[in-house]
């Protein structure tokens, strides 16, 4: 069983477009993060919700929306998609929010 | 100036080989710190967690931490081809929540 599970793994679209990128985690985790990994490999924490509430806001453009529906799930909506967000978004969970956090495989964006 | 600072690499070692990656950092309230592997075109995995200065060893790798240095260290014994991947530090304070990781080092062994 995948820990931490993405969906969709490849994202191709046009500039303007809205996406949605959807992220479970069946370990029992109250804490769950999105991040950013740029072309040289970069991982910059976006946002951090620990129970379904919003902990971490990393001066993320608003066109980025998370939304946490229940402690296993935490979703990530971009609107009006622009060439920069090309990257691959990772989501990951923790127990808590000082524990490591576990990564799921990653969704690659690719903005046309 | 980044927060935390990887040796670049990329590295190349042959089979067998002893590997030393290396993190330094700036900022004193970090005080957790972990090392991950990312293959290709998966997500990064939790190879490592130390709190305190000091080694700690889980198989063939080893975590060194020295915090009056602000410096910290993966070594890897008797590498294998299946250790070829990037390698990222990452750190955090007590109650940041989130990690700061570094730009990751890629490491070939070759057999």
């Amino acid at each position: 069983d995948t820990a931490v599970s993405q969906t969709p793994k490849y994202l191709v679209t046009q500039m303007g477009n809205d996406k949605s990128i959807k992220c479970e985690q069946n370990l029992g985790h109250d804490t769950m993060y999105w991040y950013k990994q740029d072309s040289k490999k970069f991982l910059k924490i976006m946002f951090s919700y620990n129970n379904k509430e919003l902990i971490i806001n990393e001066t993320v453009p608003n066109r980025f929306s998370p939304k946490s529906p229940d402690k296993a799930h935490l979703n990530l909506h971009i609107n009006s998609l622009e060439l920069g967000d090309s990257a691959v978004y990772f989501c990951a969970s923790s127990q808590d929010s000082v524990q490591p956090q576990h990564f799921g495989d990653g969704t690659r964006l690719s903005i046309l | 100036q980044k927060e935390v600072e990887q040796d670049p690499g990329p590295l190349s070692v042959p089979e067998g080989a002893i590997v030393s990656l290396n993190c330094t950092y700036s900022n004193s309230a970090f005080q957790y710190f972990m090392w991950y592997r990312q293959y290709s075109r998966k997500g990064p995995e939790l190879l490592m967690y130390t709190y305190s200065s000091g080694n700690k060893e889980d198989g063939r790798f080893t975590a060194q931490v020295d915090k009056s240095s602000k410096y910290i260290s993966l070594f890897i014994r008797d590498s294998q081809p299946s250790d070829s991947a990037t390698y990222l530090c990452a750190m955090r304070g007590a109650n940041a929540g989130k990690s700061t990781f570094g730009d990751g080092t890629t490491l070939t062994v070759k057999p």
